[in-house]
């Protein structure tokens, strides 16, 4: 079956310095994978739409310039969190639709855990 | 503003009972819908999903029910089982594009007791 692996799992990081995770898509091209970030006891909040080959699209209220995403391949998409900051702990998952699958049917990766001192 | 909500946080369920988890939405546009299953740090794993042309899809154990005009949907899951006990999200889309976006729910964490 489709599997999204997302690397790292769980990054510490101090204030300022940036993080960057990586969502790939093992044995199926992606040219859409989303980013999505949960809080504690909250739900998976979409962040971003990333396009392979293009500018990736924003949700209402994500910082582009500080989430960077780059999706240069078919099976690769990155989320740098850039000058991060305490409040930029988070879960964050990324997701793809597996081909074939029907509509809509996201496979996400196990997510990476960040925390930042 | 929470276009999908689960209003119940929690749920705790004999084994062997049924569970009912329910998810409100409030967009007209939403036509097709999934739930999804998550354990601790772990993501979500695809349960069951159905479109807005149907008011019920079954899947072994797994049935989910759409109520359009109320906007409401709803897992059952019978009998329920102990590795049943997790998360689970409702999602909603305004299509089936491949590029259309999924809006989750809070999600309910069902625990089934053995």
């Amino acid at each position: 079956g489709a599997v999204v692996s997302q690397h790292p799992s769980w990054v510490i990081c101090k204030s300022g310095t940036s993080v960057k995770i990586e969502c790939r898509s093992l044995d199926f091209q992606a040219t859409t994978m989303f980013w999505y970030r949960q809080f504690p006891k909250q739900s998976l909040m979409l962040m971003a739409t990333s396009n392979e080959g293009s500018k990736a699209t924003y949700e209402q209220g994500v910082e582009k310039d500080k989430f960077l995403i780059n999706h240069a391949s078919l099976t690769l998409s990155t989320l740098t969190v850039t000058s991060a900051h305490p409040e930029d702990s988070s879960f964050y998952i990324c997701s793809a639709r597996r081909p074939r699958s029907g509509a809509n049917v996201l496979t996400f990766g196990a997510g990476s855990r960040l925390t930042v001192l | 503003d929470q276009q999908v909500k689960q209003n119940s946080p929690s749920l705790s369920v004999q084994e062997g009972r049924i569970s009912i988890l329910n998810c409100d939405y409030t967009n007209s546009m939403f036509d097709y819908f999934l739930w999804y299953k998550k354990y601790p740090a772990e993501g979500p794993t695809f349960l069951i999903s159905i479109s807005s042309i149907k008011d019920k899809n079954e899947d072994g154990r797994f049935t989910v029910f759409l109520n359009k005009s109320a906007k409401h949907l709803s897992l059952h899951i019978v009998p329920s089982q102990p590795g049943d006990s997790a998360v689970y999200f409702c999602a909603a889309s305004p299509g089936r594009g491949a590029t259309n976006k999924l809006i989750f729910g809070t999600g309910t964490l069902l625990a089934v007791q053995p």
